[in-house]
Order: structure tokens, then sequence, then C-alpha cells
């Protein structure tokens, strides 16, 4: 089955700087890949997904890339900010089967604004 | 957000004691999810039930029952629960299967075995 890495665990940068959290995925057939944002003690929210199909996606401050031939994904958030401390997950959808798909999370990355 | 709601959000229990716990969305959505998260594990989806009907089950313990009387609830029962059964549970919910579309979750319910 499906499985996948996430780096660095935990990630502290300085207000304004970059951040970069990279995930792998070992089944080549999975073709949709979200992220998704947990602050503490809230649910995890949505914040950018992307296809096989792209390459790359832009929402604001916040990009991922997907390289299927390496099948690695990474999450981009620029001009950081200490509302976005949380942890983050990317998780792969595996190909459709005959009932759909279901993710398969990665473990997370705890990043830290610091201001 | 009222989109997905779960109760109870803290429950505690003895290793003898039958409890469940509900989710609910109002969003339409034809698809629910149950997941557990502990300390230090990513997101483990247990179930997964489509138009009512189970499509998932990831080798959960039977332990832990599903139910899901119609598109917009979903139960999990639980039963002789262990200690390291203490967790998150977190509901979610998507408008289908078969495509991916985004999944919604719920508030969660902090989950602890004495």
């Amino acid at each position: 089955g499906e499985n996948v890495e996430q780096h660095p665990s935990t990630l502290s940068v300085q207000e304004g700087d970059s951040a970069v959290i990279k995930c792998t995925y070992s089944d080549s057939a999975s073709n949709y890949f979200p992220w998704y944002k947990q602050e503490l003690g809230k649910r995890p929210q949505l914040i950018i997904d992307i296809r096989s199909n792209v390459g790359e996606k832009k929402d604001q401050r916040i990009a991922v890339t997907l390289n299927k031939t390496a099948k690695h994904f990474s999450l981009h958030i620029t001009e950081t900010q200490p509302e976005d401390s949380a942890v983050y997950f990317c998780a792969a959808s595996p190909a459709v089967d005959n009932y759909g798909q279901n993710f398969v999370f990665g473990p997370g990355t705890r990043l830290s604004v610091l201001p | 957000e009222t989109g997905v709601t779960q109760t109870p959000r803290h429950l505690v229990m003895g290793m003898t004691n039958k409890k469940s716990l509900k989710c609910e969305q109002h969003l339409g959505h034809n698809a629910m999810y149950w997941y557990k998260q502990s300390a230090k594990k990513p997101l483990e989806l247990m179930f997964v039930y489509s138009l009512e009907e189970r499509v998932e089950n990831n080798s959960v313990p039977s332990r832990f029952s599903p139910e899901c009387p119609n598109s917009s609830h979903l139960f999990l029962h639980l039963h002789t629960l262990q200690p390291e059964d203490s967790a998150l549970y977190l509901c979610a919910s998507s408008q289908d299967m078969g495509l991916a579309y985004e999944q919604y979750f719920g508030p969660g319910t902090r989950l602890t075995v004495t």
C-alpha cells in the first residue's frame, strides 16, 4: 500500500522567512495530494492541494510543487507569520479502485514561526 | 463552523464500558470517515462509508464498531477498549468518493481510556 514520509518533523523559522516541508510517497499511481493545517486543539483544514497532472500550484503565500518522477511534493510558505504556526500534514490519495480513494497521511510537521 | 459536528468532545471511559461517538454532517455529503489521531502518529483512517455503505475497514479491532444509519450521521460504538485506544477521534466527510474531493473534518472527540 501507499506510504507517505514527511520531513522535517519540526521546523522553526523567523517571522518573514520562508518555510518548506517535503513529502515523499511510494505508490506511483497516487494522483491527488492535499495539505492540511492543524492548529493546536483544532481540526485539520485543507489549505492547498495538487493533482498529478499539475506540477505547481500557488495560493497567495502558499505554494505546492509536485515531482511525479521522483514521487515527492513540497509545501512552500513565504513571508511566514505567527499565525502560520501549526502542524502541517501532507497526504497522498492512491488510485481510484472500485469504491474510490482514501488518504494516507504523513506524520506531520510542527511549524513554529518565531516573532 | 458547523459543517461537521462531533459529540461528545471529551470522553473518559473505563475498559469495561460501552460508549458511542457521534458525527453529523450538514453539508449534503455522501461519504463519511473515521480517523484516529494519537500523539506522535499520523492520522490513521479507520472506516469509510459511501452512501451509508461501508467501503473501507483498515484492520481495525472489533472493539470499534461503526454505524452509518443515513448519509448525515456516523457513529463509532466502543466497547472493552484498551488504554492504548486513548486518542483524538476525528470524523470527516466529503462530497463523494471516486474522485479526489476535499475532506472536511469535525472537531474531534478526545477519548481517554482508564
